[in-house]
């Protein structure tokens, strides 16, 4: 089966970085990716990481490391509009089925 | 936005009741997929189609079943509803496309929040 862990919970200030950490335990990796979810909102795509490396899109970037079964958020010069929750996802472990298992989602809360 | 479409937006419901909840799309997409989300859990997978009468069992299948009769409909049914259903529903549609599969966004439903009394 597949398993991901992000931490429940992380606080940053206006305009700084933070980081999002995902580690993931998958039968077959068929890349990472990263959804945003504004409270009472459905949540919509970020990002996506086959390979290793640092994928950069605007303020955000996301890394994968399929070695080390990691991968980050990267969140920069953060506004306050970011306060979401965060989400990482891996497709089914035999690739084809189109199935995808989320983490159970970091809030992040960005103050002034 | 993706042309997705979840009716009721709102249910409440009695124990015991049958439910159904459904999504449409504009799309034509051939993935359709059906999750619940409850605080502390995530986003958890229920039952998703890959075709027109082709459905699959997700994480947490029991006590529901699904119908997709066409391509742009997928019913998300509770037989006897339960207060361990209460929920947030979210519909969420991908685009297949070959050599891309891995690579396909979901693209989700405003979602269908069913309370169960």
């Amino acid at each position: 089966g597949q398993s991901l862990e992000q931490p429940s919970e992380v606080t940053a200030v206006e305009g700084a970085i933070v980081q999002i950490n995902c580690t993931y335990q998958t039968s077959g990796f068929y890349g990472l990716s990263w959804y945003q979810q504004h409270d009472g909102g459905a949540p919509t795509f970020l990002s996506y990481n086959a390979l290793d490396g640092l994928e950069e899109t605007g303020r955000f970037s996301s890394f994968l490391s399929r070695s080390d079964s990691y991968g980050y958020l990267l969140l920069q010069e953060l506004q306050m509009k970011d306060s979401a929750s965060y989400f990482c996802a891996v497709r089914d472990g035999s690739g084809n089925t189109g199935k995808l298992i989320f983490g159970q989602g970091t809030t992040l809360q960005v103050k002034p | 936005d993706a042309g997705i479409t979840q009716s009721p937006r709102h249910k409440v419901t009695e124990t015991g009741t049958p439910v159904t909840l459904r999504c449409h799309q504009t799309e034509n997409h051939r993935y359709m997929y059906w999750y619940r989300q409850d605080p502390g859990h995530g986003l958890r997978l229920i039952h998703y189609s890959y075709g027109v009468k082709d459905t699959d069992k997700g994480e947490v299948s029991d006590g529901y079943s699904v119908s997709r009769s066409k391509t742009e409909d997928f019913l998300l049914t509770l037989e006897s509803a339960t207060s361990s259903q209460t929920s947030v529903y979210f519909c969420a549609i991908s685009e297949f496309q070959q050599g891309r599969l891995y690579n396909s966004p979901l693209h989700f439903g405003n979602g269908t929040r069913l309370t169960v009394t």
